[in-house]
C-alpha cells in the first residue's frame, strides 16, 4: 500500500547546528508534499511545501528537497533553535484531497 | 495569517452520548477537514468537505458524521459516543487544491 514514512523517530540536535529531518513516500504519482512542525498541546503547523516539478525550495531557515527518482523528502533546518523542538510530520497529496502524513519525527534540541 | 479555531481544547463525555466538535475558520476557505491522531497511528482522514453541505468520507468514517451548513463552519459529530473514540480530533482547512491545510490546535476528547 501507499505510505508515507520518516527515517528516524527521533532525533537530537546540538542548539546551533543544522537539522536534516527526512522522509520517504511510496506513490510516484504524488506531486505535492508538506512539511509540519507540531509543538506540544498544539495542532500541526504549517512550514513549508513544494510541488514534484520543483527538487528544492527555501524558506526562513528551512529547505526542503525533493529527489523524485528515489521517492525522499528531506527538511534542512538551519541554525537550529531551543524553539524548533517539536515533531516534524511530511504529508503527501495522494489524490485532490487526501493527505497521507507520516508518524513524525521528535526533534530535541539540546543547549 | 489563517486562524482555524477549535470550539474547545478539552472535552470530557460518557458513553453512548451524542457530541459535537465545532471547527470555524476565517479566511474563506473551500475545503474543510476532519482529522483524529492517535499515538502510533498518526493522522487519519475522518470526513472532509470541499464546498457547503457537500461531505465526503475519508479513511475512517464509522461512527461519525459531519455538518457543513455555512461555509465558515464544518461540524464533526460522534451519533453515539464509545471508549474507542477518545482521542485527539483536528480540524484543517485550506483555500484549494495546490494550498496547504492549515490546523486549528485540536480538541482532546475523552469518552468515559
Amino acid at each position: 500500500g501507499e505510505s508515507v514514512g520518516l527515517h528516524l523517530p527521533t532525533l537530537s540536535v546540538q542548539e546551533g547546528d543544522n537539522s536534516i529531518i527526512n522522509c520517504a513516500y511510496s506513490n510516484s504519482a504524488s506531486d505535492y508534499f508538506i512539511w509540519y512542525k507540531q509543538e506540544s498541546g498544539k495542532g500541526p503547523q504549517f512550514i513549508i511545501d513544494i510541488r514534484s516539478n520543483m527538487d528544492k525550495r527555501q524558506g526562513q531557515r528551512v529547505t526542503v528537497l525533493l529527489n523524485k527518482t528515489v521517492k525522499h523528502l528531506s527538511l534542512q533546518i538551519a541554525a537550529t533553535q531551543p524553539g524548533d523542538s517539536a515533531v516534524y510530520f511530511c504529508a503527501e497529496r495522494s489524490n485532490d484531497y487526501k493527505l497521507s502524513f507520516g508518524a513524525g519525527t521528535t526533534v530535541t534540541v539540546r543547549a | 495569517d489563517v486562524k482555524v479555531t477549535q470550539s474547545s481544547r478539552y472535552l470530557v463525555k460518557r458513553t453512548g452520548e451524542k457530541v459535537f466538535l465545532e471547527c470555524v475558520q476565517d479566511m474563506d476557505h473551500e475545503n474543510m477537514f476532519w482529522y483524529r491522531q492517535d499515538p502510533g497511528l498518526g493522522l487519519r482522514l475522518i470526513y472532509f468537505s470541499y464546498d457547503v453541505k457537500m461531505k465526503e468520507k475519508g479513511d475512517i468514517p464509522e461512527g461519525y458524521s459531519v455538518s457543513r451548513e455555512k461555509k465558515e463552519r464544518f461540524s464533526l459529530i460522534l451519533e453515539s459516543a464509545s471508549t474507542n473514540q477518545t482521542s485527539m480530533y483536528l480540524c484543517a482547512s485550506r483555500r484549494g487544491l495546490n494550498q496547504p491545510q492549515h490546523f486549528g490546535d485540536g480538541t482532546r476528547l475523552s469518552i468515559l
